[in-house]
């Protein structure tokens, strides 16, 4: 069973980035999207983008167009989210999430971004 | 403001039937599939339907998803005290080329 592991909490001053990690164990990586999806302490769930690793093609939601940057690393069934800019508003939970039948199946354990 | 509206809470008895609403519009709801979300406190979110109405393997025949039109429905019958969670419901936007989930609804049992 493919299992998605986060890289651990960060603490960032604001206007700086942000590089968090996403690794796949247990299953096929490349073949299935790998979307980030956040959550403001108290908040609901926001989905920020994602990245076919076998195709190499990242889409992003509008909001963060310009300071989101998602990649993949086929030889280490690695996802990378990389967000720049930050303020205070981006303190949140971050989660990596699979896409299988239009629909987030397998969530990492999520990664807290502290901006302060 | 979410683009997929749910109520913010809900609440039953153990054993008690309880309904949760979400509702968009044609460009989300109307034309792609739903997934429904179970977040217990302190741990990631948890597939419990997919496609409107299917349930993965291991998710209790309890929940059942439906759809109609632009609005769907998650359904807990037989409640119990550890489905007390938060519950969203997430489409595809076509208009916005993005995922959006409902704000979320926080489920008691009382």
């Amino acid at each position: 069973q493919v299992q998605l592991v986060q890289s651990g909490a960060e603490v960032k001053k604001p206007g700086s980035s942000v590089k968090v990690s996403c690794k796949a164990s247990g299953g096929t990586f490349s073949s299935f999207p790998i979307n980030w999806v956040r959550q403001a302490p108290g908040q609901g769930l926001e989905w920020m983008g994602r990245i076919i690793p076998i195709l190499d093609i990242a889409n992003y939601a509008q909001k963060f167009q310009g300071r989101v940057t998602i990649t993949a690393d086929k030889s280490t069934s690695t996802a990378y989210l990389e967000l720049s800019s930050l303020r205070s508003e981006d303190t949140a939970l971050y989660y990596c999430a699979r896409t299988t039948s239009r629909s987030f199946d397998i969530w990492g354990q999520g990664t807290m971004v502290t901006v302060s | 403001q979410s683009v997929l509206t749910q109520p913010p809470s809900a609440s039953g008895t153990p054993g008690q039937r309880v309904t949760i609403s979400c509702s968009g519009s044609s460009s989300n709801i109307g034309s792609n599939p739903v997934s429904w979300y179970q977040q217990l406190p302190g741990t990631a979110p948890k597939l419990l339907i997919y496609t409107d109405n299917q349930r993965p393997s291991g998710v209790p025949d309890r929940f059942s998803g439906s759809k109609s039109g632009t609005s769907v429905s998650l359904a807990i019958s037989g409640l119990q005290s550890e489905d007390e969670a938060d519950y969203y419901c997430a489409s595809w936007d076509d208009s916005l080329n993005a995922v959006v989930f409902g704000g979320g609804t926080k489920l008691t049992v009382l």
